[in-house]
């Protein structure tokens, strides 16, 4: 059941250039999308969020882009630093707020110095 | 930051025993959850818990499994007679409001032998 997925396991990015991470969704009911962070032995960390009706929301050095049409979300990050690397999961849920998140498999980014 | 704080951060046990993972949410959260990451697949809602009862659970949440809510601090995911393909990270979460958004802790590695 691949509801949300992420279809790069990695990525590898030049300090100060942009991270461009992908998640494509399958459930058109999807209603809030999300992206957390994840260091080693901690727990993912909200990043950035947007909601259906929105195909864009920016916060400092991180933009998530939504195509609804296309099923399809991305965060850029800009400019990449290198306390950036880490795992990158997305995830849907059906509406704001709902209990169960969907999670992608997750992106793991390193920035090169 | 306040976090949340699980223990132990790894455990070990025989198949067919019981566990007991501990969680303390944030002291204000009135939302609590329990999320699970089998060794390179996504993270996984199982349970999550409101006003002292449960509000919607996963099938992986089967008879096996159960929750607590003991005191007004811990938050304990009990699982009866563990099997070999529970061996995952277990990652409890809570937020202060349904809208809000979502701090986990950093996990606890339960390893079934």
């Amino acid at each position: 059941d691949q509801q949300v997925k992420q279809n790069s396991p990695s990525l590898s990015v030049q300090e100060g250039r942009i991270s461009i991470l992908n998640c494509d969704y399958t459930n058109s009911m999807f209603d809030y999308f999300l992206w957390y962070k994840k260091y080693p032995a901690e727990g993912p960390t909200f990043l950035i969020s947007i909601s259906s009706i929105k195909d864009k929301n920016e916060d400092g050095r991180f933009t998530v882009f939504l195509n609804k049409s296309a099923k399809h979300l991305s965060l850029h990050i800009v400019p990449s630093q290198p306390g950036d690397s880490a795992v990158y999961f997305c995830a849907a849920t059906l509406q704001t707020g709902a209990n169960n998140l969907f999670f992608g498999t997750g992106t793991r980014l390193t920035i090169i110095p | 930051e306040p976090e949340v704080t699980q223990t132990p951060s790894h455990q070990v046990t025989q198949m067919g025993q019981e566990v007991i993972l501990r969680c303390v949410p944030i002291s204000n959260h009135l939302y609590f959850y329990w999320y699970r990451q089998i060794l390179g697949q996504k993270v996984e809602f199982l349970v999550s818990f409101y006003n002292n009862e449960i509000s919607e659970k996963s099938e992986i949440f089967d008879d096996q499994f159960s929750v607590e809510r003991p005191d007004g601090s811990n938050f304990t995911l009990k699982i009866r007679s563990t099997k070999l393909e529970d061996s995952a990270m277990y990652f409890c979460a809570s937020k202060e409001g349904i809208n809000e958004k979502l701090f986990f802790g950093s996990g606890t590695q339960l390893s079934v032998l």
